[in-house]
Parts: C-alpha cells; sequence; structure tokens
C-alpha cells in the first residue's frame, strides 16, 4: 500500500461504455498527476491538478476527461475509448512539485477496450 | 525535445552487480529519479540525485553527471526479488520518464 489506491484494478469496456477511474490518497499531497503507461513506450503525463486546478493537459483527447473534486481525490472519465488506449493508468500524487521525493504511485487500473 | 534513454532489458545473476544507465536531454533540470516497478503494482521511489555524485543507499547507488546528461543505478548482491522494471525520471517541473529497464535476475 503506497498511500495512493486507484480503482478499479482492472477494466474491460467496449468502445461505446462510459466508465470512470478513481484515485485516492491521504497523504496531504495538494498536486495529482494521470500517467499513461504502455507496453515499451515512456510514461506519458496526461493531466496535472493542483490544489484541484487543471494546470496542465498534455494534447489528451476529449475521450479522457479528468476531475478533481477536492485534494484527497481524482477521476478520469472515459467514453468512446479506442483500443489503443488500452494500457495502464497510473495516479500519482506530490507535495506539490516532484521535489527529492518524487511522486506516489498508485497500483493503476489496467484497463482493456474491445 | 525531452528525451530520456536506457536499456530496454537486462538480465543479470543472482549475487551480481549490474548498472543500469540513463542519458537525458531535458528543457529544464531540478533532480533524476529512480523509480522500480513490480509487474502489476505501483512504481517506487528508490534514489534521488541533485548534484553530481553517487548516492548509496544500502545495496542501490545512483550516481549523476550534469554536464554529460548521464545517470546510472547500481544495483549489488543481486536478490531474485530485484527482478523488475527501473524507470529513470528527471524533474523539468514535472517527472518526466524514460521508458524503464527490465532486470530479470537468474539463479
Amino acid at each position: 500500500e503506497t498511500g495512493v489506491t486507484q480503482t478499479p484494478r482492472h477494466l474491460v469496456m467496449g468502445m461505446t461504455n462510459k466508465k470512470s477511474l478513481k484515485c485516492e490518497q491521504h497523504l496531504g499531497h495538494n498536486a495529482m498527476y494521470w500517467y499513461k503507461q504502455s507496453a515499451k513506450k515512456p510514461l506519458e503525463l496526461m493531466f496535472v491538478y493542483s490544489l484541484e486546478e487543471r494546470v496542465e493537459n498534455n494534447s489528451v483527447p476529449s475521450r479522457f476527461s479528468p476531475e478533481c473534486p477536492n485534494s484527497s481525490h481524482l477521476f478520469l472519465h472515459l467514453h468512446t475509448l479506442q483500443p489503443e488506449d488500452s494500457a495502464l493508468y497510473l495516479c500519482a500524487s506530490s507535495p506539490g512539485g516532484a521535489r527529492r521525493y518524487g511522486y506516489t504511485f498508485g497500483s493503476g487500473t489496467r484497463l482493456t477496450v474491445v | 525535445g525531452q528525451n530520456i534513454d536506457q536499456p530496454t532489458e537486462m538480465t543479470a545473476t543472482e549475487g551480481a552487480i549490474v548498472q543500469i544507465n540513463c542519458t537525458y536531454q531535458t528543457s529544464g533540470f531540478n533532480g533524476l529519479f529512480w523509480y522500480q516497478q513490480h509487474a502489476g503494482e505501483a512504481p517506487t521511489f528508490l534514489s534521488y540525485n541533485v548534484l553530481d555524485g553517487l548516492e548509496e543507499k544500502g545495496r542501490f547507488s545512483s550516481f549523476l553527471s550534469r554536464s554529460k546528461g548521464y545517470s546510472y543505478l547500481l544495483l549489488k548482491e543481486l536478490q531474485m526479488k530485484d527482478s523488475a522494471s527501473y524507470l529513470c525520471a528527471v524533474n523539468a517541473d514535472k517527472l518526466i520518464f524514460g521508458t524503464g529497464t527490465r532486470l530479470q535476475v537468474f539463479p
């Protein structure tokens, strides 16, 4: 247990479905992140939230929609995904920037789009 | 642009020493991190370097040369449980990752 909890751990969805990924941290951190991890590719930063405000959106398609209702929770809403969106989606948090200890990651949601 | 390179795969024998290299070219630099990630698990923090030189922590050490854009992670007295992916990441106001190096330790 790292202090960052992601649910569900595994998700299979059709291309016409709508689903949401959830991330929760109780570390008192004020920044949260979504990363996508595909096989043989670097972790790709998708979204950054600082103090519940989105501060970065790295050209992510609109079929991915983040939501940060408070500093402890982060969601990623998914709709009309494509098979190439199948990947491990990792949530992370930090005190406010990487500083000395970097980010604390959750175990991820393994997403399969069929 | 941002570019971080590390070998894709490495193998080693239990009890041996292995060095995983990382080279980077980024638009900013506020430190370099190494993470360990076992299959299906969260990446976990291993080390942080912001100044040139060697940082030692038990069986693991990490080295940084900022002028060369180069770092390595040194793992000594390898154990089977060290089989994992090792991710190099540069703090350029946000963490930018390499592809990771998958290390397999054999008996």
